[in-house]
Parts: C-alpha cells; sequence; structure tokens
C-alpha cells in the first residue's frame, strides 16, 4: 500500500545511454513533481506536473522529459546519460498546495 | 541564489533533551513552509507545516514556529528519541505559479546519542 512507489530503486548504466525511472502514486494527487538530490544532500525541484500543466526548472537539461501516461504516473526519461547525472532522484505527489508526499528515491550511478 | 537555508548543517542531543533546527527563508512572499525528515535511504516525510497566517503550529512532540519579521521559521522537538536520528530540511512552497514545487534548505543531521 505504497503511497508515492519509484522503480528502480538502484540504476548503474554507463555513460551516453538512456534510461527511465518510473513513478506511481496512488493517493489520488493531481500534482506529481521529480526532484534531484545530490551528493551533498541538497534538494532541488526538477519537474511538477498536473493534468493541466509541465512546469519545468529552467536549469534542468532538455535530456531529461517527464511523461505521464495518466494522473497516477510521472515517468522520467533521461537521454545521452552523463557522469554529472549521477544522484538520487525523488519522484512526489500533492494535491495543489499541500503537502508533498514523496517515494524513497531511485540512485543513479553513471560509470 | 537559495532563499531557503540552515544556520546549523549538523546538530548532536543527547537522548531526551529538546532539539532546536532552524531555517532563514529571504522571499518575504512566502507563506506556506514545510519541514520533513530524511532517514538514510528513504525519501523525505512530511513532519509538519505552517502557513503564514500563523506564527506556530504544534504536533506530537514538534512546534514549528514563523517568524515573519526576521524571515526565520524554526522545528523544536520535545524528548529527542535515537528514532529521531536523520537529516531534517524545510522547505518553501513556491505557489501555483511554480507549480507548487518545493524550495528546500540545505538541511541539519541530527544526531541523538544515548
Amino acid at each position: 500500500d505504497t503511497a508515492v512507489s519509484q522503480t528502480p530503486k538502484y540504476l548503474v548504466t554507463q555513460m551516453g545511454n538512456d534510461k527511465s525511472i518510473k513513478c506511481e502514486q496512488n493517493l489520488g494527487h493531481d500534482t506529481m513533481y521529480w526532484y534531484k538530490q545530490d551528493s551533498k544532500k541538497f534538494l532541488k525541484i526538477m519537474f511538477s506536473y498536473n493534468n493541466k500543466e509541465l512546469i519545468i526548472n529552467e536549469t534542468v537539461p532538455n535530456r531529461f522529459s517527464p511523461k505521464s501516461p495518466d494522473k497516477a504516473h510521472l515517468n522520467l526519461h533521461i537521454n545521452s546519460l552523463e557522469l554529472g547525472d549521477s544522484a538520487v532522484y525523488f519522484c512526489a505527489s500533492s494535491r495543489e498546495g499541500e503537502p508533498q508526499h514523496f517515494g524513497d528515491g531511485t540512485r543513479l550511478s553513471i560509470l | 541564489g537559495e532563499s531557503v537555508g540552515l544556520h546549523l548543517p549538523t546538530l548532536s542531543v543527547q537522548e531526551g533533551d529538546n532539539s532546536i533546527i532552524n531555517c532563514a527563508y529571504s522571499n518575504s512572499a512566502s507563506d506556506y513552509f514545510i519541514w520533513y525528515k530524511q532517514e538514510s535511504g528513504k525519501g523525505p516525510q512530511f513532519i509538519i507545516d505552517i502557513r503564514s497566517n500563523m506564527d506556530k503550529r504544534q504536533g506530537q512532540r514538534v512546534t514549528v514556529l514563523l517568524n515573519k519579521t526576521v524571515k526565520h521559521l524554526s522545528l523544536q522537538i520535545a524528548a529527542t528519541q535515537p528514532g529521531d536520528s536523520a537529516v531534517y530540511f524545510c522547505a518553501e512552497n513556491l505557489g501555483e505559479n511554480s507549480g507548487y514545487a518545493l524550495n528546500f534548505g540545505k538541511g541539519t543531521s541530527l544526531l541523538v546519542t544515548p
């Protein structure tokens, strides 16, 4: 009965590859997010998405793209992976203006 | 630059003592703040929130204080327990124009010693 679930938990891949991280929420929330946490534990918003609008942090490279097949899912696609993409990626969801619920993260390691 | 930050990166307290974690923000228009707890290998977990029309809000063993005059936020944990050991983040909600995204502070590592 996990509220926000991400898969995989760990992802190890080589530079230049394309990969995806899946996220699902069963809370009936209308807004979903992706955050990146670096090695110093700093959390930074990447995307905010509801069924009307995608809001992108302008610092996020266009190699990153969220895809939402339905209201309960927001997957993160990453093209041409680079060493600097190594981080922990968190998915979250909320109702507008209410506390966000986070998944347990996907640790991405680029070789 | 960041608009939300923490004064202390690490805090060590003895079990049973009270803990206080501080946070400063720079955007006077911010009206919604949240505290999260992150344990190793887990995602941030909601602790307590406060909106700008309040100065204080209490939960179970936790209290959040908001001082809008000096743009300061604090989290107080009463009778700190070993299970409270984690990294604590304050965050400001950026509002509708930013898709309700959160702007996080750097985090404070709380270590509870027996």
